[in-house]
């Protein structure tokens, strides 16, 4: 089935790291995704992995993937009062589809 | 560059009535288009993709329909409006899903 899972809330203090986690069921997606909303806008994607890499690093964001256990993270480092948003992780479709797969969404809050 | 437009930003109606959102993209042509609905602290719903003019294909049965008239425009419509409606609309196109600003509907 498809299903991507996120948590639904974050909480942590300015500076620190975040770590957003990402679990998705369809192994055979090409690209993981990422992206960001803020309130009342729309999605921005923020960065993508693919599926035969472990790790991307893009400044503050590092993107983590681990195949075997179909698990995705994003670490935000020096996290900032800007960074407050919600999270979403995605899986691109699957051949002879076009239906990507958003999970439900973190919302990020950072404390000053 | 591509951009991709959304109208109206927000939008508020009564039940019943007819809804006509907007979504057009300039900088690029023949792009695979999308209409998502975001409700109240949930996340995304694909309403309906299209990968050319005039061809729409729907993920969910619901009043709301699409059409492609145009290469670069996406239309989403209802003919009569329910409180359900209600919601965030996202379009969004290419391979990355490149969204626009959204239209926030209230239907009362």
């Amino acid at each position: 089935g498809e299903d991507v899972e996120q948590s639904l809330f974050l909480s942590v203090r300015e500076g620190d790291s975040s770590v957003i986690n990402c679990t998705y069921t369809d192994s055979s997606s090409t690209y993981l995704y990422w992206y960001k909303q803020e309130p009342g806008a729309g999605l921005q994607l923020l960065t993508y992995i693919f599926s035969n890499m472990d790790m991307k690093q893009d400044q503050r964001l590092t993107v983590l993937l681990n195949k075997k256990d179909k698990h995705l993270s994003l670490r935000i480092a020096d996290t900032q009062t800007g960074d407050s948003a919600i999270y979403f992780c995605a899986e691109s479709p699957t051949s002879g589809t076009y239906k990507y797969i958003f999970g439900t969404g973190t919302r990020l809050k950072v404390l000053a | 560059s591509q951009t991709i437009h959304q109208w109206p930003a927000t939008l508020v109606q009564p039940v019943g009535s007819p809804l006509s959102l907007e979504c057009t993209v300039e900088g690029t042509s023949n792009p695979n288009l999308y209409w998502y609905r975001q409700a109240a602290g949930r996340g995304l719903q694909l309403l309906f993709y299209s990968v050319g003019i005039g061809q729409i294909s729907s993920e969910v049965p619901q009043n709301l329909s699409a059409s492609r008239p145009q290469d670069r425009q996406f239309i989403l419509s209802s003919k009569k409006l329910l409180l359900s409606d209600s919601g965030f609309y996202l379009c969004a196109w290419g391979n990355e899903q490149f969204f626009g600003p959204g239209t926030r509907l209230t239907v009362l």
